[in-house]
């Protein structure tokens, strides 16, 4: 299992910029999350999945999209990108929402200048 | 309201020595889970342990031990026997029963482990 992966690893976007953020899990996860962590701090929930064709805002949804057509993939897409998105992104993934451990993608580190 | 703090930005220990981590959270869920994380810097998040609400007994994962005073409302992480290799960002965080597995996290503790 390669468990949850995440392209790109790295990215630089100019203000105004759009992209998308790619996760794949291939646990046959129905929960999945898109969180961002700032420099120095914790890590903040932007959208989660409870399962194909569902989605839900979390914390901090502004500026961004999710859909969730399969149950592998969580594609998180920023339009107009602005420099308060520079942050790295996880995308994280479990089987149940009681589930003993969330497994997380190795992150995507996301500069907008 | 801060749901998870975590009130040590850092933390130095000598290597072979004990720590503990503070967390202290806010939930009126009877129904929680509380989590720690290890984040090295190399960035990736690591699980490290898991304490229910429910557990009559502390959890315990090799060297991590986590200290759960529920009257208390903390969940403190316990390394013992500190490795170098111990040095990173550690995050508390909760997960609430009606929050879809959801996690909410701290703002973390940076340990340093001295040879």
């Amino acid at each position: 299992n390669a468990g949850v992966t995440q392209t790109p690893k790295f990215r630089i976007l100019k203000i105004g910029q759009s992209m998308t953020l790619q996760c794949a899990q291939d646990m046959n996860h129905n929960y999945m999350y898109w969180y961002r962590q700032d420099p120095g701090m914790g890590l903040k929930l932007i959208y989660y999945s409870v399962g194909a064709g569902i989605t839900d805002k979390g914390e901090v949804p502004n500026g961004y999209n999710v859909s969730r057509s399969t149950t592998e993939d969580f594609p998180l897409r920023l339009e107009l990108a602005a420099p308060s998105q520079t942050s790295v992104y996880f995308c994280a993934s479990s089987y149940q929402q009681d589930s003993y451990e969330q497994y997380f993608g190795p992150g995507t580190r996301l500069t907008v200048t | 309201a801060q749901k998870i703090t975590q009130t040590q930005p850092g933390m130095f220990v000598q290597e072979k020595e004990a720590v503990t981590l503070d967390c202290t959270y806010d939930t009126s869920d009877p129904s929680y889970g509380l989590f720690w994380y290890k984040q090295p810097s190399s960035g990736e998040m690591i699980f490290l342990i898991y304490q229910g609400s429910y557990d009559q007994q502390n959890a315990t994962e090799g060297r991590y031990s986590l200290n759960f005073q529920k009257a208390r409302k903390s969940a403190n992480l316990v390394i013992s026997a500190s490795q170098l290799g111990d040095s990173a960002m550690y995050f508390c965080a909760m997960r609430e029963s009606t929050s879809y597995g959801k996690l909410t996290f701290g703002q973390g503790t940076i340990l340093t482990v001295h040879p």
